[in-house]
């Protein structure tokens, strides 16, 4: 089993549709977990963290759910600049501690006119 | 606020030659600093990482080594390249949230 499984994708979107990703994770002593973007040929940039009480950033919205090793990423009113890979990506560690960051292999999402 | 470098940007290089790949790490003091590795189509694999100056952790076996000479500099380097080693490869800074460089493709022909 993989440590971080992401849903297969691609997803091709209109405009202004919303968009589910899930994640689920293996390792029940993850500490912290993220959704990164990344764009072609380009490196991950940090969209946002999560927390389990839930967290919104503009059109943005990710949980966590511990119980269940899963954490998922809404996108509303998708945008054309939306369109790139999204990780989900887990951490052993937490807070400013080093550690190794696990990334699931991504979903590919197309947002077109 | 921070910013990381790497250079080059991309690299070409034959089979058996040598590798020496630069990171360097502005507006942070004693930053923890990874190295990763993405191959085509693959995810992202972490190679090294260090929390402080001459302190290298290797994750996986393989042809490359690590080196961190100053505080804000990180190296990764090779004495032969295989071609295995073709890839994006990426410096990272932070602790359980990680923010990347704008990374190294490598290839080895």
């Amino acid at each position: 089993r993989k440590e971080v499984e992401q849903d297969p994708g691609p997803f091709n979107v209109p405009e202004g549709a919303t968009v589910a990703f899930n994640c689920t994770y293996s390792n029940s002593a993850s500490q912290s977990f993220f959704w990164y973007r990344q764009d072609c040929r380009k490196e991950p940039k940090l969209l946002m963290s999560v927390y389990s009480s839930g967290n919104e950033d503009g059109r943005f919205t990710a949980q966590l759910n511990r119980a269940s090793q899963y954490i998922s990423l809404l996108i509303r009113d998708s945008k054309l600049s939306d369109s790139a890979t999204y990780l989900c990506v887990v951490n052993l560690a937490g807070g400013t501690s080093y550690g190794k960051l696990t990334f699931g292999q991504g979903t590919i999402l197309t947002v077109h006119p | 606020s921070q910013t990381i470098h790497q250079w080059p940007a991309t690299l070409v290089q034959p089979v058996g030659s040598p590798l020496s790949l630069e990171c360097t790490v502005e507006g942070t003091s004693n930053p923890n600093l990874y190295w990763y590795r993405q191959a085509a189509g693959r995810g992202l694999q972490l190679l090294f990482y260090s929390v402080g100056i001459g302190q290298i952790s290797s994750e996986v076996p393989q042809n490359l080594s690590a080196s961190r000479p100053q505080d804000r500099q990180f190296i990764l380097s090779s004495k032969k390249l295989l071609l295995s080693d073709s890839g994006f490869y990426l410096c990272a800074w932070g602790g359980a949230a990680q923010y990347f460089g704008p990374g190294t493709r490598l290839t080895v022909l």
